[in-house]
């Protein structure tokens, strides 16, 4: 079963303007980080949120965190054809070093 | 060099077949991963190794058996191999650390089982 799930599955966009994804979990958490994976490669970790964070900037990218409602968002600004690839949310557990993965957003930018 | 090496890449075998997919890390990290991915899904955990002497079970072992030859070394095997475990499989690595740190992935290997 996955923790986490991404909203939307899939995302076309022009480049130059944003992206929004979003991820919602179920059960608490320690952090939630977000990974990026070109097709068929390794995953690339971009960013990690603590529990107690709630929001994080990385040059383009911004993460939220509500764990309240159990939900994170990350941006991408001034998106660009390389940003193309399928983004995952991956939670943390609290005992520990444990992550699980969401199903991904597909993201296309088109140039 | 990359920190995170599989081989091999891409692998055809016919069912019943037994199967090594081998990761080497030069992270120097005590943490490795054996993940699979099927199409448009996300990742799940197959295997983990906190250290040499530690192997523990996943979300979805059967089937599969680890060996941890080494720090830098996780084996990943299909003792007789079937279509289903058609997939990516990718391993990771990570350092230790307060809660879960990022995961350093390898690049993956395509697993065809006809």
């Amino acid at each position: 079963s996955q923790q986490g799930e991404e909203d939307p599955q899939a995302l076309s966009i022009q480049e130059g303007e944003n992206a929004t994804m979003n991820c919602s979990y179920k059960t608490s958490i320690n952090n939630l980080q977000w990974y990026r994976q070109n097709s068929g490669r390794g995953l690339v970790h971009l960013i990690l949120i603590r529990s107690n964070e709630r929001e994080k900037h990385s040059g383009r990218l911004r993460v939220t965190l509500d764990t309240s409602k159990k939900s994170s968002s990350l941006l991408i600004t001034a998106s660009r054809a390389a940003d193309t690839a399928s983004y995952f949310c991956a939670t943390g557990d609290n005992a520990g070093n444990m992550l699980t993965f969401g199903g991904g957003t597909r993201l296309m930018v088109k140039p | 060099d990359a920190d995170v090496t599989q081989t091999p890449r891409n692998r055809i075998t016919k069912t019943g077949k037994r199967i090594m997919l081998e990761c080497s890390q030069t992270k120097g990290h005590d943490r490795m991963y054996w993940y699979r991915q099927d199409p448009g899904l996300g990742l799940r955990l197959i295997y983990y190794s906190f250290d040499v002497k530690d192997i523990n079970k996943g979300e979805i072992s059967d089937g599969y058996s680890v060996s941890r030859q080494a720090q830098a070394k996780f084996s990943l095997s299909l003792e007789s191999a079937i279509p289903n475990q058609t997939a990516l499989y990718f391993c990771a690595t990570s350092g230790t650390g307060t809660g879960s740190v990022e995961q350093y992935f390898g690049p993956g290997t395509r697993l065809t089982v006809t």
